[in-house]
C-alpha cells in the first residue's frame, strides 16, 4: 500500500531556508508516470500547490514561489526533498507531500502533513 | 494561472440532505478536475477525478459532473461523516490550482 510521510523542522526563523523530506513506500519514483508533489495549507486557509517532480526528473514549480523553490528526488532512498529559501511568517503552514500519476495531476495518496512555523 | 472559484463558501445541511457544491474555472479545463474532502487536522482525501470518476473506496453518494468551466460535486443523503471542507483542483495545466473551499456544516 502507498504511504508518504513528511519530516523536517517545525520552527524556522525568517530568512532561513526550509528543507522538508518526503519519505514514501509502496511505489517507486523510477516507475513510468509516477510523480510526487508538495502542497501547503496556511492555518485556516485553502490548499496551495508548490512543486511536483516526475519519474523522469521533469520538475514543475509554482510561479509565485519559483525562485525560492527546489525539488529533488532520491530514488534509491524513496525520498523527495523540497527546499524553500528566504522563509517568511506568511510561509507558516502545514506542508503535505502527495503521490500522483502523469496524464492527470490528481493527488491520490497524501502524507499526514507537517506544520512549519516561521517566527523569530 | 487558472483561477478556481467555489460556491458557496459554506453550507449548513442536515443528515439525509442533498448538498451541491459548484466550482468554476477561469478558463476551459475540459474534464481535468478533482474534488477533495478534508476534515480538521487531516490530509485531503481524493473523492473524484477527471470531473466525474469516483476514486476507489469512495461511497457512491458522492458524484461529480461538468466540463469546460463549470463543475459540480453532489453529496446525496448526507451522512454524519461527510461534514468537512471540500476543495476542487484543476489538473489541466501548471500551475495546479485549488478552489477556496466549501465547508459543509451541521444545521
Amino acid at each position: 500500500q502507498i504511504t508518504l510521510k513528511e519530516s523536517g523542522p517545525t520552527l524556522v526563523k525568517p530568512t532561513q531556508t526550509l528543507t522538508l523530506t518526503c519519505t514514501f513506500s509502496g511505489f517507486s519514483l523510477s516507475t513510468s508516470r509516477v510523480g510526487v508533489g508538495w502542497i501547503r495549507q496556511p492555518p485556516g486557509k485553502a490548499l496551495e500547490w508548490l512543486a511536483l517532480i516526475y519519474w523522469d526528473d521533469d520538475k514543475r514549480y509554482s510561479p509565485s514561489l519559483r525562485s525560492g523553490l527546489t525539488i529533488i528526488k532520491d530514488t534509491s532512498k524513496n525520498q523527495v526533498v523540497l527546499t524553500l529559501t528566504n522563509m517568511d511568517p506568511v510561509d507558516t503552514a502545514t506542508y503535505y507531500c502527495a503521490h500522483t500519476l502523469s496524464g492527470g495531476a490528481y493527488f491520490d495518496f497524501w502524507g499526514q502533513g507537517t506544520l512549519v512555523t516561521v517566527s523569530s | 494561472d487558472i483561477q478556481m472559484t467555489q460556491s458557496p463558501s459554506s453550507v449548513s445541511a442536515s443528515v439525509g440532505d442533498r448538498v451541491t457544491i459548484t466550482c468554476r474555472a477561469s478558463q476551459d479545463i475540459s474534464s481535468w478536475l478533482a474534488w477533495f474532502q478534508q476534515k480538521p487536522g487531516k490530509a485531503p482525501k481524493l473523492l473524484i477525478y477527471a470531473a466525474s470518476s469516483l476514486q476507489s473506496g469512495v461511497p457512491s453518494r458522492f458524484s461529480g459532473s461538468g466540463s469546460g468551466t463549470d463543475f459540480t460535486l453532489t453529496i446525496n443523503s448526507l451522512q454524519p461523516e461527510d461534514f468537512a471542507t471540500y476543495y476542487c483542483q484543476q489538473a489541466n495545466s501548471f500551475p495546479l490550482t485549488f478552489g477556496g473551499g466549501t465547508k459543509v456544516e451541521i444545521k
